[in-house]
């Protein structure tokens, strides 16, 4: 069956540039997560969605950093004015329903350099 | 959530078990040992986890101490495409804090 699907996976912006990073997952999960990889690190949270409604949003790192999942499905993460600090890779991950100990399925990343 | 403590590298002999440690000395009793690892150029992929007793599938054994202070994860046969990042990760029975806080993990290198 599909997976998480992220697009695209790789995106290379200018210093100030606005991005905007889709995330698929898969069908039929209620929550869906953003984390964050720097070279070298373990991913961070970024922020958490059970369905439509954005539950938790403490990890996005400034307000140039939004995300959306309007219709409970597809999500968007959008960085505006990009900087050099922004790059990294960009995980999706969903889970079934939103409980605390459920599995999270992780998609492939959408590695993000700005110059 | 607990932190965790895990060495930052291990190599491991093709065929062989791999052994991973874990430390969790200040885990609760509402908290799951969790394993993820991350190959390269992938996203992390979840192997196993357990609250208090011993745990296995087709990926892994997870061995928790009496005390739950510390956890092993083994890998019985490890293959090459076993190489990859291990992560352990404390996660606490509740509806808050769904997200998984991710250490350095341990690089585990598999060698023939």
């Amino acid at each position: 069956g599909a997976g998480v699907s992220q697009s695209p996976r790789y995106k290379v912006a200018k210093r100030g540039q606005d991005v905007a990073l889709r995330c698929d997952p898969i069908s039929g999960h209620v929550s869906l997560f953003w984390y964050q990889q720097a070279l070298g690190q373990g991913p961070e949270f970024l922020t958490y969605f059970q369905n439509e409604a954005q539950l938790d949003k403490s990890g996005l790192p400034s307000d140039r950093f939004f995300a959306e999942r309007p219709e409970g499905s597809v999500s968007t993460l959008k960085i505006q004015r990009t900087q050099q600090e922004d790059s990294a890779v960009y995980l999706c991950a969903s889970s079934r329903q939103g409980a605390s100990t459920d599995t999270q399925y992780f998609g492939p990343g959408t590695r993000l350099t700005v110059l | 959530d607990a932190k965790t403590t895990q060495p930052p590298s291990m190599d491991c002999a093709e065929g062989r078990a791999a052994n991973l440690p874990c430390n969790h000395s200040t885990i609760s009793g509402n908290e799951y040992v969790y394993w993820y690892r991350q190959i390269h150029s992938q996203g992390p992929q979840y192997i196993i986890h357990g609250l208090k007793n011993n745990e296995t599938n087709e990926m892994a054994s997870l061995i928790i101490t009496e005390d739950r202070k510390s956890s092993t994860l083994i890998l019985p046969h490890a293959t090459l495409r076993d190489t990859a990042v291990y992560y352990c990760i404390v996660r606490r029975l509740n509806n808050a804090g769904n997200m998984l806080t991710f250490g350095g993990g341990t690089r585990l290198m598999v060698k023939p």
